[in-house]
């Protein structure tokens, strides 16, 4: 279960702030991924990555930046937080062996007053 | 464009009564598609997939092209299913072996005593 950790667990900011959201995995996995859960919407990706270095916007990307500079690594940022970014942010992360199952971080919880 | 569809939000059952959860899907390829669990305090975990045809936890799922379908079936229910349960379908593959996956919006199953 330590595969894949995320810090911080819970996250207070303010409109207008950079937040970033760490995301650490032992697995050597090549694929690395960010979701929101929201209701009503489900599980939603923001960005992922196929290995260092690429990265690729996924449905809701705006206003999130993302950087892959180690395997291991894949920290996401908010360039300047907003209210609508409240949200529950998942990690997660894939091996690419073809069975495509995907190993989820325990999440951040982050608030935007 | 590929779309996962779970109907209901909240879905409440007895304890040993069947339940079955829905899933609707629309994708032009071929579809594979996932069940994935999340128990109160804890990740979001696989539970099945559809290539594997097995049964975790009392839990089955059929895929059914014909009626674009990956419903999640439990002959009896027990109190610790209660969860929020997602749909997911991978949409393509990525460079490398990788893939994507869109989730559904999710339903919460409750089983009362």
């Amino acid at each position: 279960d330590a595969g894949i950790t995320q810090s911080p667990r819970y996250k207070i900011t303010e409109t207008g702030r950079q937040v970033t959201l760490m995301c650490h995995q032992t697995w050597s996995h090549s694929y690395m991924f960010w979701y929101r859960q929201d209701l009503g919407h489900g599980l939603r990706l923001i960005y992922y990555s196929a290995a260092a270095d690429i990265t690729d916007k996924g449905e809701v990307p705006d206003g999130y930046v993302v950087s892959r500079s180690k395997t291991e690594n894949f920290p996401l940022t908010l360039e300047s937080a907003t209210r609508s970014q409240t949200s529950v942010y998942f990690c997660a992360s894939h091996t690419g062996d073809g069975k495509n199952i995907q190993y989820f971080g325990a999440g951040t919880r982050l608030s935007v007053l | 464009a590929q779309r996962v569809t779970q109907p209901e939000k909240l879905l409440s059952v007895f304890k040993g009564a069947p339940v079955e959860l829905k899933c609707n899907y629309s994708y032009s390829g071929s579809p594979e598609l996932f069940w994935y669990v999340q128990y109160s305090r804890q990740r979001l975990q696989l539970l099945l997939r559809h290539i594997s045809r097995e049964s975790i936890k009392g839990f089955t799922a059929d895929l059914n092209k014909g009626e674009t379908s990956f419903h999640l079936k439990k002959p009896f229910a027990q109190e610790e299913d209660s969860a929020m349960y997602y749909c997911a379908l991978r949409v393509r593959g990525l460079t490398g072996g990788g893939n994507k996956l869109t989730f559904g919006t999710g339903t919460q199953l409750k089983v009362e005593l």
